[in-house]
């Protein structure tokens, strides 16, 4: 499976300031996702990175709040943008090396608004 | 739609006994991809065990099985021998073979073995 790193692994930040995530795997993969979590709830996709282009978000999450890069297949970053202490979660990047596989899973970023 | 769906917020078991943690899921494809992810109190997600819905044989990884109820889309996971380390937060979810790759997630069940 593939080897992934996510920084920073939390973060305590002050309200409306912003926060950049970084997602980075040991290999070329298809496709990265961001998902958030509320503690003890499931997850919930905020949006797929594509590589070259513009990510493609979920009902309800706007690229203006949070803004994600993908420059090459390797690496994804997620920023959460004016942040709110509704904003306080875990985030979660992911990879899908190839169609049939499983996801696998940055050891994710707990985040808190104060 | 698809969904998914995991009617247990909350099961406990001893030690050294045998727990199945329910899912149900519904998808008008024929053709997908069904997973068990556990994440522990340290939050990371961890791939379980895995079936491809082409398949009938049940997947089996060491004291994981799934039972694959493919006509009433149900997708069990059976942990036999349970271990302390086992207590976590367990997750099924799927996708599909015509979509973009996203995992479909249950809520969740939320596993304690008991000393």
């Amino acid at each position: 499976s593939a080897v992934i790193s996510q920084k920073p692994s939390r973060d305590i930040c002050q309200r409306g300031t912003s926060l950049t995530i970084q997602c980075q795997v040991d290999s070329q993969v298809t496709m990265m996702f961001w998902y958030r979590q509320q503690p003890g709830q499931s997850l919930t996709l905020i949006a797929t990175a594509n590589q070259g282009s513009e990510a493609t978000y979920e009902s309800g999450f706007v690229i203006d709040k949070f803004p994600i890069s993908r420059p090459n297949l390797t690496f994804s970053t997620l920023t959460v943008s004016n942040m709110s202490p509704e904003d306080s979660s875990i985030y979660l990047c992911s990879v899908l090396r190839d169609r049939g596989e499983p996801q696998h899973f940055g050891d994710g970023t707990r985040l808190s608004i104060l | 739609a698809q969904t998914v769906t995991q009617s247990q917020p909350e099961m406990s078991v001893q030690e050294a006994e045998t727990v199945t943690l329910s899912c149900t899921y519904d998808t008008s494809e024929s053709n997908y991809y069904l997973f068990w992810y556990k994440q522990p109190p340290s939050r990371q997600m961890i791939l379980v065990i895995r079936q491809e819905a082409y398949k009938q044989q049940n997947a089996t990884e060491n004291r994981f099985s799934v039972n694959f109820q493919k006509a009433a889309k149900s997708f069990s996971l059976k942990i036999s021998d349970s271990q302390l380390g086992d207590t976590a937060m367990y997750f099924c979810a799927f996708y599909g073979s015509g979509n973009t790759g996203k995992l479909i997630f249950g809520q969740g069940t939320t596993l304690q073995v008991k000393p």
